[in-house]
């Protein structure tokens, strides 16, 4: 059974830091791996899809990285905004279709 | 927005209750998807609906009932509920399920108490 771990589970940081949040995954079989945001009383919305062929996405100051072999991935948030305040979720999907999703990193960057 | 809305927001219930969680989508998607979000939890899928067909049901009890009546709208028909029910319940739509459903759209959730 596929787990998924986000380490660390809460952050608080400065404004203008870059940041490195951390995903690790129990089966690399994976079809493809995804970040998402979520912020307070609301859904989630799609960050960075990376395909089990590849090995990093970039959007914006955004950078995700993909290392299958060790079962990891890297979401790199580069100087840091208030407006970024937000739990940052990751989500693995295997063989079976149905996404693992982790417990999320919940993230406070300060003025 | 995203496309995705669901009514109600908040949700307080009695165990004996029946109610309906309600979702929408106007994206002109074909599958609609069930979330349930706990405390105590990761995000887990419930249910997955393709062109209107069940494609997944993620051993969920069957005090939740889903209702496809077309692809653009969702209900989770809920009865005899327990406490550990408790959640935030969100629902997504993307085109297509199953490998090519790769990016969800999110609606904001209902956020259920059960007394």
């Amino acid at each position: 059974k596929q787990e998924v771990t986000q380490i660390p589970a809460a952050l608080s940081v400065p404004e203008g830091e870059n940041l490195v949040l951390n995903c690790s995954f129990t089966d690399s079989a994976i079809y493809n791996l995804q970040w998402f945001r979520q912020d307070p009383g609301k859904g989630l919305t799609s960050l960075l899809l990376i395909q089990s062929s590849q090995r990093e996405q970039t959007s914006g100051r955004l950078n995700a990285s993909l290392d299958k072999s060790s079962g990891r991935s890297t979401l790199y948030i580069a100087a840091s905004q208030p407006g970024d305040s937000a739990t940052y979720l990751c989500a693995v999907k295997g063989g079976s279709y149905i996404p693992t999703f982790g417990r999320g990193t919940s993230l406070i960057v300060h003025p | 927005e995203t496309g995705v809305t669901q009514t109600p927001r908040h949700l307080v219930m009695g165990m004996t209750n029946k109610k309906s969680l309600k979702c929408e989508q106007h994206l002109g998607h074909n599958a609609m998807y069930w979330y349930k979000q706990s405390a105590k939890k990761p995000l887990e899928l419930m249910f997955v609906y393709n062109f209107k067909e069940q494609t997944e049901n993620n051993s969920v009890p069957s005090r939740f009932s889903p209702e496809c009546p077309n692809s653009s709208h969702l209900f989770l028909h809920l009865h005899t509920l327990q406490p550990e029910d408790s959640a935030l319940y969100l629902c997504a739509s993307s085109p297509r399920s199953g490998r090519d459903s790769d990016t969800q759209y999110f609606g904001p959730g209902t956020r259920l108490t059960v007394l």
